[in-house]
């Protein structure tokens, strides 16, 4: 089972920035976090991780507590076309070794115009 | 360069028969993952596969099985097909190296069974 947790729906204006929160409080210490989304009839899509540090990429923004017990995605200016299934998952990082990701049932972000 | 590319997209089987799904993954990769995504249980990982060799495997029945060849490409293999077999069935390479957790999804193999 997924040991994340995510609000099952979200809503937002386009052009807002839009906080997906996840919470992640079993989470040990070499285990990152990773969101993903799964746009309508596509596979899902990698957007960003981390570890501790806020991390930021061309598509969003990752905050990341002090205690890592939870996290925040942010679009800073959502479109129309981010409207999907956003998930956070945790999972190890250790660089060549198997692994396998644990999707819970996301956050489904509707972007309104 | 080219995404991972799974075929077919679209297939309709009936119970009892087998199906044989291929994936290939971005050239240079040589891992493979195959996930099964229902509305009732979402995604759940079927199995992983690394230089030919499985390394790490879900929580299937041994219906399901997988193999992948010295090009890396892939392919899983469901037996005695049954209706909660319908599924979409993701396929997702990564590299061997750092950012593991970064996997690269097809746009998968909607199977249905009649």
């Amino acid at each position: 089972d997924a040991k994340t947790t995510q609000p099952p729906s979200m809503d937002c204006a386009e052009g807002r920035a839009a906080n997906l929160p996840c919470n992640h409080s079993t989470i040990s210490g070499n285990e990152y976090v990773y969101w993903y989304r799964q746009i309508h009839s596509q596979g899902p899509q990698y957007i960003i991780h981390g570890l501790k540090n806020n991390e930021t990429n061309e598509m969003a923004s990752l905050i990341i507590t002090e205690d890592r017990k939870s996290s925040t995605l942010i679009l800073p200016h959502a479109t129309l076309r981010d409207t999907a299934v956003y998930y956070c998952i945790d999972t190890l990082n250790s660089g060549g070794s198997n692994y396998k990701l644990t999707f819970g049932k996301g956050t489904l972000l509707t972007v309104n115009p | 360069k080219a995404g991972v590319t799974q075929t077919p997209r679209y297939l309709i089987k009936t119970r009892g028969q087998q199906v044989t799904l291929s994936c290939s993954p971005i050239s240079g990769h040589r891992s493979v993952s195959w996930y099964q995504q229902t509305p009732g249980q979402g995604l759940q990982f079927l199995f992983e596969y690394f230089s030919e060799t499985q390394r790490n495997k879900g929580n299937f029945p041994g219906r399901f099985s997988g193999r992948q060849f010295s090009n890396s490409r892939s392919e899983m293999n469901v037996s005695t097909l049954e209706l909660g077999d319908s599924a979409l069935y993701l396929c997702a390479s990564s590299s061997s190296g750092a950012n593991t957790g970064e996997l690269f999804f097809g746009e998968g193999s909607r199977l249905t069974v009649l």
